[in-house]
């Protein structure tokens, strides 16, 4: 069974600052991954999507993936207020996307 | 274009009674999926659609949800007999095709709650 892990934080970074949030997987031939947020109350939004080794750049937001340490990332550069939300992280199994329990972010102003 | 629609958004119903939850995907995905997210966890994967066709139902909890697919697009979720532990939000996603290689798009969701 695979599994995603993810601290659940919060994570509080002041603004302007770069954001590090981290995602574990236990499947070494888990091919690729995605980034969402959810803000409270909502549901979750794309952010970003991974399936080669090396960064993935999106405006401020840049996905890492290293496949022999079995970690993905996600860096938000000049975090602002609205970034606040949980992240979410997902490996794909199959048909379907196993996630990570989120790890909360806090922007402070 | 319009995004993945549910509704309805909200629904409460007593517990025992029946209630159907009905999701609108991305025009042209092809790929169609229901998760469950209860109070402070994680998403839940319940069950997934290619076309009309339901290859992995694994994660539908017990036999008292069922969920269908018509002409490929529009797809209900029904929960029988409703339980205080089936309160949570459903969430609705759709994508292009397999989840590993397409983008997942969600719906906002239908909260569900049992009294």
């Amino acid at each position: 069974q695979k599994e995603v892990e993810q601290n659940s934080g919060p994570l509080s970074v002041p603004e302007g600052a770069i954001a590090s949030l981290n995602c574990t997987y236990s499947d070494r031939g888990s091919q690729s991954f995605f980034w969402y947020r959810q803000y409270s109350g909502k549901s979750p939004e794309l952010i970003m999507f991974i399936y080669s080794n090396g960064d993935k750049e999106d405006g401020r937001f840049t996905a890492q993936l290293n496949k022999a340490s079995q970690y993905v990332s996600l860096l938000i550069r000049d975090s602002q207020p609205s970034d606040s939300a949980t992240y979410l992280c997902a490996d794909s199994y199959g048909n379907k996307l196993v996630f990570g329990a989120g790890t909360i972010l806090r922007v402070k102003s | 274009g319009a995004g993945v629609s549910q509704s309805p958004s909200n629904k409460v119903t007593e517990k025992g009674k029946d209630v159907e939850l009905r999701c609108d995907p991305i025009s042209g995905h092809t790929a169609l999926y229901w998760y469950r997210q209860s109070l402070g966890q994680g998403l839940e994967f319940l069950i997934y659609f290619q076309g009309n066709s339901a290859p992995d139902k694994s994660g539908l909890p017990s036999d008292r949800f069922s969920a269908e697919r018509t002409g490929g697009s529009v797809s209900t979720l029904t929960i029988q007999r409703t339980q205080q532990e089936d309160s949570a939000v459903y969430l609705c996603a759709s994508s292009l095709g397999l989840a590993g290689y397409h983008e997942q798009y969600f719906g906002p969701g239908t909260r569900l709650t049992v009294t």
